[in-house]
């Protein structure tokens, strides 16, 4: 079976400050990785992913992820927050099985301050 | 595109009652899936159907639980008696293509059972 584990619960950080959600996971298989954002009362919105290739993927609002094969990993950075990037981030996988549902991290609540 | 349309927004009702939940996917995606997000579980996949034929459905609680896609444009869950601890978001997305491309959401349908 495979899991996500989200380490961080909530990250206070402030504005313009540097940031990294933090993202593991297990699986027997090879899997493909998302980041996905919520904000407050509305659904889930693809931030990044990565398939294949290159292991640092690029994705919306400056948001940047390093897939780590050694470690597991899938970190989630961002060099510069802003307010509006205050939400909650989940990490999920899709294992190379054929089923293509996610599988998610229990989420990390950002705040961003002022 | 008016994305995932997910009706109605909010549902209150009392124990024992019959709860349908609706969704409306995007024009052109092949595949729909139900998530439920609790505090306590997190976002975790009920079912999901791939050219309208359910593909899994291993999460599905119970048999209180029933999903159908009548056709491409239209999916509902239905929960028959609901409980109290059935009080979720429920989450309607949408996917083209290998199931590898990204998630639409819906906004999400906040179930509330007294």
């Amino acid at each position: 079976a495979q899991s996500v584990t989200q380490l961080d619960s909530q990250v206070p950080v402030f504005e313009e400050a540097p940031v990294e959600l933090r993202c593991n996971y297990s699986s027997s298989v090879s899997v493909y990785l998302f980041w996905y954002v919520q904000y407050p009362n509305q659904g889930l919105q693809l931030l990044l992913k990565y398939l294949s290739g290159s292991t640092l993927v690029k994705g919306i609002n400056g948001f940047e992820a390093e897939f780590n094969k050694s470690q597991t990993s899938f970190h989630l950075r961002k060099p510069s927050v802003h307010i509006s990037d205050t939400a909650e981030y989940f990490c999920a996988v899709i294992m190379d099985t054929g089923r293509r549902a996610l599988t998610f991290g229990s989420g990390t609540r950002l705040q961003v301050q002022p | 595109d008016a994305g995932v349309i997910q009706s109605p927004r909010h549902e209150v009702t009392e124990m024992g009652q019959e709860v349908t939940l609706r969704c409306k996917p995007i024009s052109g995606h092949n595949s729909l899936f139900w998530y439920r997000q609790t505090m306590m579980r997190g976002l975790e996949l009920l079912i999901y159907f791939n050219n309208n034929v359910p593909i899994d459905d291993s999460g599905m609680p119970e048999d209180r639980f029933s999903a159908k896609m009548p056709n491409a444009s239209f999916s509902t869950l239905k929960i028959q008696p609901s409980e109290p601890r059935d009080s979720a978001v429920y989450f309607c997305a949408s996917s083209s293509g290998t199931g590898l491309n990204e998630q639409f959401f819906g906004p999400g349908t906040r179930l509330t059972v007294l």
